[in-house]
This record gives structure tokens, C-alpha cells and sequence, in this order.
């Protein structure tokens, strides 16, 4: 079965500095692999994607994630954070070939402190 | 730009009240999901179409029912609102062309049962 794992459910950092937000997925299939962002009181937004093509995705805002085959991850990525990055940040995965279904995981969320 | 548009922002029912929660989508789109999203949950999927009158359940159908009677709206339906049904209800659509499965969101109805 199909799920992903994100490794914290909040995590801080300073303007400026890099922003690591990790991820592990668990899939039988080779996966779809998302990232979504949600600001406060907004609708989830589409951050980057990966679908089988290139290994490094790069994405809105910056923002760029990896997949590794080798470590089932996909972990999220920014050299410099900005106040405007603070979020909730939910790494996602297809269920299957055959299926438009997706599976969220439980978030991380980011804040940025000046 | 994909629009995902839902009936409501905030909405408060009493115990044991119908409700009605709608989500329309202007892209033509063939998928339409509902999730809850609850702290330190994530998103779940409640129920999901792929085409008009076609429904399949999520994860968490208990306590909800839907219809799709047009292409480009999907309604969500608590038959007798209970007060674990306080949630975030996020509905979703994606396009079934090419293999792709990134879902455009709606910004949410947060509904209080009280």
C-alpha cells in the first residue's frame, strides 16, 4: 500500500537560512510525488510535482525536491527562507498507475522568525 | 486559471441538522474529491467521482453521502450532523488526460457542528 511519512510535524528557521522539510513514501508502483503548501485561511496550492521524469523538481517560490529511489524519499528544499514561506506543508503521493487517488501526509509546519 | 469554488467559507449547524456543502469547478475536469482536514491528520478523502452520477468512497465515507448530477459540481452531504463532523471540508478536481493526477483545491468551508 501506498503512504508517505513526513518526518516533522513542525519545524523553524530563521529569514535567511535554508528550509529542509523531509518526506519518506512507501509505494508499490513507481509514484507520482507532490508537494502542496497551505497559507492561513487559503485553499492548498501546488508547489512541485514529480512524475517519473527528472529527479531533481523544481518548483514555485524557490522551492526544489528530489526523489531518490534508493532512500524512498523526497524531501523539499530552499536555500534561503522568507517570512512569507511560513505554512503548513503537506507532502503527497499517487496511490497507483490505474488511479487518480492521492494520499496526504500529515503536514509539516513551517515558521520563519526574522 | 482552474477555479475551485465551495458555498460557504465558515459555516455553523446544530446536532442532527442536514447539510449541504457544494464545490463547483470551472476546467471541465472529470475528478472531483471531498476531504476533512483535521490538526495532525492531514487531508482525508471522504469521497471522490470520476464522472456524473458516479461516486466511489475515500477513506472516511461514514456519516456522509454525495451527488454529482452535473460534470462541474459535486455536493457533500452529512444526513445528520454530528459534532465529531466539526471539520475543515476541502473539495478538489483534477483532469483524467495524460497520466498527471495534481488536484486543484478549493478554499475550504470550515464547518462548526454544534
Amino acid at each position: 500500500a501506498q503512504s508517505v511519512t513526513q518526518l516533522d510535524s513542525h519545524v523553524s528557521v530563521s529569514e535567511g537560512t535554508p528550509v529542509l522539510l523531509r518526506c519518506n513514501y512507501s509505494s508499490s508502483y513507481s509514484p507520482s510525488l507532490f508537494w502542496y503548501v497551505q497559507h492561513p485561511n487559503k485553499g492548498l496550492q501546488l508547489l512541485l510535482k514529480y512524475t517519473s521524469a527528472a529527479t531533481l523538481v523544481k518548483g514555485i517560490n524557490g522551492f526544489e525536491a528530489e526523489f531518490k529511489k534508493s532512500e524512498t524519499s523526497f524531501h523539499l528544499t530552499k536555500p534561503s527562507a522568507h517570512m512569507s514561506d511560513a505554512a503548513e506543508y503537506f507532502c503527497v503521493v499517487s496511490v497507483g498507475w490505474n488511479t487518480d487517488k492521492l494520499i496526504f501526509g500529515t503536514g509539516t509546519r513551517l515558521q520563519v522568525f526574522p | 486559471d482552474v477555479k475551485v469554488t465551495q458555498s460557504s467559507r465558515y459555516l455553523v449547524k446544530r446536532t442532527g441538522e442536514k447539510v449541504f456543502l457544494e464545490c463547483v469547478q470551472d476546467m471541465d475536469h472529470e475528478n472531483m474529491f471531498w476531504y476533512r482536514q483535521d490538526p495532525g491528520l492531514g487531508l482525508r478523502l471522504i469521497y471522490f467521482s470520476y464522472d456524473v452520477k458516479m461516486k466511489e468512497k475515500g477513506d472516511i465515507p461514514e456519516g456522509y453521502s454525495v451527488s454529482r448530477e452535473k460534470k462541474e459540481r459535486f455536493s457533500l452531504i452529512l444526513e445528520s450532523a454530528s459534532t465529531n463532523q466539526t471539520s475543515m471540508y476541502l473539495c478538489a478536481s483534477s483532469s483524467r488526460q495524460g497520466v498527471n493526477y495534481e488536484q486543484y483545491f478549493g478554499p475550504g468551508t470550515r464547518l462548526t457542528v454544534t
